[in-house]
């Protein structure tokens, strides 16, 4: 079990450029989450996979956003035009559901992103 | 007012005490609490998962759930100075969808 990896894990861009960030799941997990967190609060949800289907989107995943999960394996999330509001910590996350029993989701190290 | 409340402290405690850390909610569907320790530019790394209410123990860790009253704790015994860092309860009603507090930030003192 090598954890939830997030590449990179810092990210400095220009305003309005495009951004994607990595994430590889725990091996065995079929379930991906990400979640963005802002200086001094708690992470937010933003979307979930279930394998390679995406299930739900948060209303604050905006058109701008996109992300995949190709195959059901690792994930991107994709921000187009960024902007100042878009600085943030992008947090991944995954679990296992398996029907029997719900398990916790373990978070990855997150990609520090900061808009010039 | 936000679906779950946390004090952001911060909280400082001499090493050796008992912390109490504390979220209260307002959506009385929540079924499944966490508390998850978050250290500077690190993710959060998950101390306990409960579902519905009663007590559960882990190490120097206790979690308790209060339904009723819409109340969740995490205790730390025997505090260390290695367990300075931010606490974030979370609350989710399905599996999914995790809502957080804003975290407590801890300081123990050497």
């Amino acid at each position: 079990d090598t954890g939830v990896s997030q590449d990179p894990r810092h990210k400095i861009t220009k305003r309005g450029q495009n951004v994607t960030f990595r994430c590889d799941p725990i091996s065995e997990h079929n379930r991906l989450y990400w979640y963005r967190q802002t200086l001094g609060q708690g992470p937010e949800f933003l979307t979930y996979f279930q394998n390679e289907a995406q299930l739900e989107k948060s209303r604050l995943l905006s058109d701008r956003f996109s992300a995949e999960r190709p195959k059901g394996s690792f994930s991107t999330l994709e921000i187009q035009r960024t902007e100042q509001g878009d600085s943030a910590m992008y947090l991944c996350a995954s679990s296992l559901e398996s029907g029997v029993g719900n398990q916790p989701q373990h978070f990855g190290d997150g990609t520090r992103l900061s808009i010039l | 007012q936000k679906e779950v409340e946390q004090d952001p402290g911060p909280l400082s405690v001499p090493e050796g005490a008992i912390v109490s850390l504390n979220c209260t909610y307002s959506n009385s569907a929540f079924q499944y609490f966490m508390w998850y320790r978050q250290y500077s530019r690190k993710g959060p790394e998950l101390l306990m998962y409960t579902y519905s209410s009663g007590n559960k123990e882990d190490g120097r860790f206790t979690a308790q759930v209060d339904k009723s009253s819409k109340y969740i704790s995490l205790f730390i015994r025997d505090s260390q100075p290695s367990d300075s860092a931010t606490y974030l309860c979370a609350m989710s009603v399905g599996t999914y969808k995790y809502i957080f507090g804003t975290g407590t930030r801890l300081k123990v003192l050497a």
